[in-house]
């Protein structure tokens, strides 16, 4: 069964530094997500992608945020300049848009120190 | 504002007992309404989704769920709960646009079960 992968699981990195999370969404799906969810709190919506442009973005998702869908596989997303805050689990998800069902990656969880 | 609430923060039962999760949501249209299980370090699964049609809707692993438009719920159910389900639960609003379609989750609801 096709699935959606996430790169890494796992990622620490120092406050300042940029940090690039990677997915490959499942082959014929159109829309593509990323949320996350900070320790003990609710799953949040960061932002959605569709036809290779942002079509929706949350408070969260500020300058230091960014989105991109280099080579018709890979979906990934950008953290310029971390911050303490940043520190989360970071689910990618996918969607074709007839099912309107949203699948899941495993996460990468993002330690910032 | 759409908002999802899962009043219920943590819930316990005993093994084979039967289980309901509670969900309320609020949404200026006919919602979409999803529920999520997440295991331990794991990502999020789909249980069932209820877009229109029967307000009782089957999902996997013996879950269902009923909409119930005039209390703005759509609750979890089970008739026997196992052990292998002790999760946490998601329940979450789909706010839907052509482009976009993104999920409102609520807090969630930590199942633990009891041998």
């Amino acid at each position: 069964e096709p699935e959606v992968t996430q790169t890494p699981s796992h990622q620490v990195t120092q406050m300042g530094q940029e940090v690039i999370l990677r997915c490959v969404p499942i082959s014929n799906h159109l829309y593509f997500y990323w949320y996350r969810q900070i320790l003990g709190q609710k799953v949040e919506f960061l932002v959605s992608f569709y036809n290779n442009e942002i079509s929706e973005k949350s408070e969260i998702f500020d300058d230091q945020f960014s989105v991109e869908r280099p080579d018709g596989s890979n979906f990934t997303l950008k953290i310029r300049s971390t911050k303490l805050e940043d520190s989360a689990m970071y689910f990618c998800a996918s969607m074709t848009g007839a099912t309107r069902e949203q699948y899941f990656g495993p996460g990468t969880r993002l330690t910032v120190t | 504002a759409q908002s999802v609430t899962q009043p219920d923060i943590h819930i316990t039962v005993s093994e084979g007992a039967s289980l309901e999760l509670r969900c309320n949501y609020s949404y200026g249209a006919t919602p979409y309404l999803f529920w999520y299980v997440q295991s331990p370090g794991q990502g999020l699964q789909l249980l069932l989704k209820y877009f229109s049609g029967d307000t009782l809707v089957q999902g996997i692993k013996g879950f269902e769920a009923e909409f119930k438009r005039s209390q703005s719920s759509f609750n979890l159910r089970k008739p026997s709960v196992h052990w292998s389900d002790a999760a946490e639960y998601f329940c979450a609003v789909g706010a839907l646009s052509y482009n976009t379609d993104k999920l409102i989750f609520g807090t969630g609801t930590r199942l633990q079960v009891f041998p």
